[in-house]
């Protein structure tokens, strides 16, 4: 119950196209659900988060979409640069203790 | 400028052998962390301290000690204890501990077995 599942594992996206990558969880008292990039040899920074009272967030070309429902989160990266050729982690943590549990993470590249 | 630093970039154990990974950051943050990082495991957290002077483990503490004795630095000790130390080791701090306030990540310390 403590999980965030994240998917695919590894995307490869042709410049200039939209790189989606996915999150689910199944504890209901996640209420923070932050993404994290990271270049090779660096450590990650965050890049946007949301709470679950909203449903996306926008900043520049990178969205995230929130289904509360379905209890998934999804970050969108519009018109994919080579610059953001990075490892992507969602993850997601409680009001209780503010502990953050990572997805696996998604090794993404664009193609020129 | 205000940062995480974490050295050595590279750090090789031998057997039996006791390492010590340094962190270091002047953010003025209260809470700081260890993860280890695995391909295709993300982040696992190995220890984590709120404050100075306290530390608490996480979810793979084993054969892993440290210490928390200045706000500025939080070093990790790999122990011979722990069989399997290969791995890319990230330090983190973040403003206060009871906050949703972003994680700031230094840029790793590589361990290998010789």
């Amino acid at each position: 119950q403590q999980q965030v599942k994240q998917s695919p594992q590894s995307l490869i996206v042709q410049k200039g196209g939209i790189s989606i990558i996915n999150c689910a969880y199944e504890n209901t008292a996640f209420d923070y659900f932050p993404w994290y990039q990271q270049f090779p040899g660096k450590g990650p920074a965050l890049l946007i988060a949301i709470r679950p009272d909203v449903s996306e967030k926008k900043e520049g070309r990178f969205t995230i979409s929130f289904n509360k429902s379905a209890k998934q989160f999804s970050l969108h990266i519009m018109d994919s640069q080579p610059g953001d050729s990075a490892t992507y982690f969602c993850a997601a943590s409680p009001d209780s203790n503010y502990q953050l549990i990572w997805g696996a993470g998604t090794k993404l590249i664009i193609k020129p | 400028d205000g940062g995480i630093t974490q050295s050595p970039k590279y750090l090789f154990r031998k057997e039996g052998q006791n390492v010590t990974l340094s962190c270091e950051q002047n953010l003025n943050h209260d809470a700081m962390y260890w993860y280890r990082q695995d391909p295709g495991q993300g982040l696992r957290l190995i220890y984590y301290s709120q404050i100075v002077n306290d530390f608490q483990k996480g979810d793979i503490a084993e054969g892993y000690s440290v210490s928390r004795e200045k706000k500025e630095s939080f070093p990790l000790t790999v122990t011979s204890a722990q069989k399997n130390p290969t791995a890319f080791y990230l330090c983190a701090s973040k403003g206060q501990a009871n906050s949703n306030q972003p994680q700031h990540f230094g840029d790793g310390t590589r361990l290998s077995i010789l």
